[in-house]
C-alpha cells in the first residue's frame, strides 16, 4: 500500500515571501500521479497542482511550482510571492495508475500542513 | 458550471441512529468518491462509485455503505452510529475516476455524534 508523509504539521510565511511544503511518499509503482490540494477554512478542497510521474519536468501553475524527485520519492510544493489568501491546510495526494479493482477513484492523502501567512 | 454539492452541511445524531448523506457531482462526472476526514486519521478513502456500481472500497466496517443513482448522484449511509463516526465527510467527483483526472471536492457534511 502506498503512504504519503507530510512532515511539517504547521508552516508560516511572511506575505510576499516564498515557502516550501514537503511531501514524501512510498510506493513500489512506477506510474502514478501526485497532487497538491488546498483546503481553506471554508472547507472546500481545491486542486493546486498536478504532476505525472512519467514527466521529468516539474509542474508549474502561476505562483505554485513543485520539485518532483522521483528517485527520492519527494514532491514538495513551492509557493512564491505568498498572499493572505494562500492561508490554508495543504494536502499532498497520490493516485496509482488506474486499476479498477483496487485503485479506482482513490487518492491517498498525507496528514496535511497548515500554512499561516503573516501580513 | 455548478460544483459538487453535498447536503446537509451539518448533522447531529446520537449513537445507534443511522444517517444518509447526499452528494451531487459536477454535471457530466460519473465517478463519485467518498472520504472521511478526522483530525486524528486525516483523509481516509471510503468507497468509489461509477455508473451505479461500487468499484472500490476502503477499510471501513459494513456499517458504511453507499449507492449511486442513474444521474450519478450518490448517497452514503452509516448505520448504528458510533461516537468515532464524528467527522467531516467529503465527496469528490471526477469525469471517469481515472488517476490522471483531478478530483473535485464538495464542501463536506460535518457529522457530529452525541
Amino acid at each position: 500500500a502506498q503512504t504519503v508523509t507530510q512532515s511539517q504539521p504547521e508552516m508560516s510565511v511572511q506575505e510576499a515571501e516564498t515557502v516550501t511544503l514537503s511531501c514524501t511518499y512510498d510506493t513500489s509503482e512506477s506510474d502514478y500521479y501526485l497532487f497538491w490540494y488546498k483546503q481553506p477554512p471554508s472547507r472546500q478542497m481545491i486542486l493546486v497542482i498536478r504532476q505525472e510521474a512519467y514527466k521529468q519536468q516539474n509542474a508549474t501553475e502561476n505562483r505554485f511550482s513543485v520539485n518532483f524527485q522521483k528517485a527520492a520519492k519527494s514532491f514538495s510544493l513551492k509557493i512564491s510571492d505568498s498572499q493572505l489568501g494562500d492561508a490554508a491546510m495543504y494536502f499532498c495526494a497520490y493516485r496509482s495508475e488506474f486499476s479498477i479493482n483496487t485503485n479506482a477513484g482513490k487518492s491517498t492523502f498525507g496528514d496535511g500542513t497548515t500554512l499561516t501567512v503573516k501580513p | 458550471k455548478a460544483g459538487v454539492t453535498q447536503t446537509p452541511r451539518y448533522l447531529i445524531k446520537t449513537r445507534g441512529q443511522q444517517v444518509t448523506l447526499s452528494c451531487s457531482p459536477i454535471s457530466g462526472h460519473r465517478s463519485v468518491s467518498w472520504y472521511q476526514q478526522t483530525p486524528g486519521q486525516g483523509l481516509q478513502f471510503l468507497f468509489e462509485y461509477f455508473s451505479e456500481t461500487q468499484r472500490n472500497k476502503g477499510n471501513f466496517p459494513g456499517r458504511f455503505s453507499g449507492r449511486q443513482f442513474s444521474n450519478s448522484r450518490s448517497e452514503m449511509n452509516v448505520s448504528t452510529l458510533e461516537l468515532g463516526d464524528s467527522a467531516l465527510y467529503l465527496c469528490a467527483s471526477s469525469l471517469l475516476g481515472q488517476p490522471n483526472q483531478p478530483q473535485h471536492f464538495g464542501d463536506g457534511t460535518r457529522l457530529s455524534i452525541l
